[in-house]
């Protein structure tokens, strides 16, 4: 039971490139999260996923797309990455829709444009 | 809008001391109420929750009651341990709203 998974752990693009990040989860949860964490403030919400085949805006979405491919997977793109994007980025999951219930978190993503 | 806000970092104890972080809230509605934990190198792992007035939260030897009059959330811990060394964020959520995190206090335990 490997929890929340996110690929990869670290990954360095240059201005104006793309990539996607993963992240998969083995609890059987309906909600999933993308936030990213920044010096001094806190954790933001990019996009969030209530259930299989929906997704919400979160706090800080410009720059980022998602796709919820399955019940398990929860992709987040970047189509041309900014210097304002370096981040660390973690992927959550929760069993129910509500947000006040438990979310788990996966060890992040550090991410550099340069 | 909800928010939170929680005292600034970094905290630096000895072993065996007495820890209070603060945290007040501004929040439409009855908010449910957490302290999650960042231990270094890791994702964000939930310490304790309340979701009503008055209840206290509780695990690990860390404590945190829900006080509507103050609209407060303070974690407290009677003893520290070095393996306390993290990021501690407390956060909200009303429900239908996303969580909203504090900037998080940094901890150093020393022994």
């Amino acid at each position: 039971n490997a929890g929340v998974t996110q690929t990869p752990k670290f990954q360095v693009l240059k201005t104006g490139q793309s990539m996607t990040l993963q992240c998969a989860q083995d609890m059987n949860h309906n909600s999933m999260y993308w936030y990213r964490q920044d010096p001094g403030m806190g954790l933001r919400l990019i996009y969030y996923s209530a259930s299989e085949g929906t997704t919400d805006k979160g706090e800080v979405p410009n720059g980022y797309n998602v796709s919820r491919l399955n019940k398990r997977e929860f992709s987040l793109r970047l189509e041309s990455a900014a210097p304002s994007q370096t981040s660390v980025y973690f992927c959550a999951s929760s069993e129910a829709s509500d947000f006040t219930d438990t979310q788990y978190f996966g060890p992040g993503t550090r991410l550099t444009v340069l | 809008g909800n928010s939170v806000t929680q005292m600034e970092g970094p905290v630096t104890l000895s072993e065996e001391a007495f820890l209070t972080i603060n945290c007040t809230y501004t929040a439409t509605g009855y908010p449910s109420l957490f302290w999650y934990v960042q231990y270094p190198g890791e994702g964000l792992q939930l310490l304790l929750k309340a979701t009503k007035a008055d209840d206290k939260g509780s695990n690990k030897g860390f404590e945190a009651t829900y006080r509507k009059e103050t609209t407060s959330f303070h974690l407290e811990k009677g003893s520290v341990q070095v393996s306390d060394s993290a990021v501690y964020f407390c956060a909200l959520s009303s429900g239908n709203t996303p969580l909203v995190f504090g900037k998080g206090t940094r901890l150093s335990v020393i022994a």
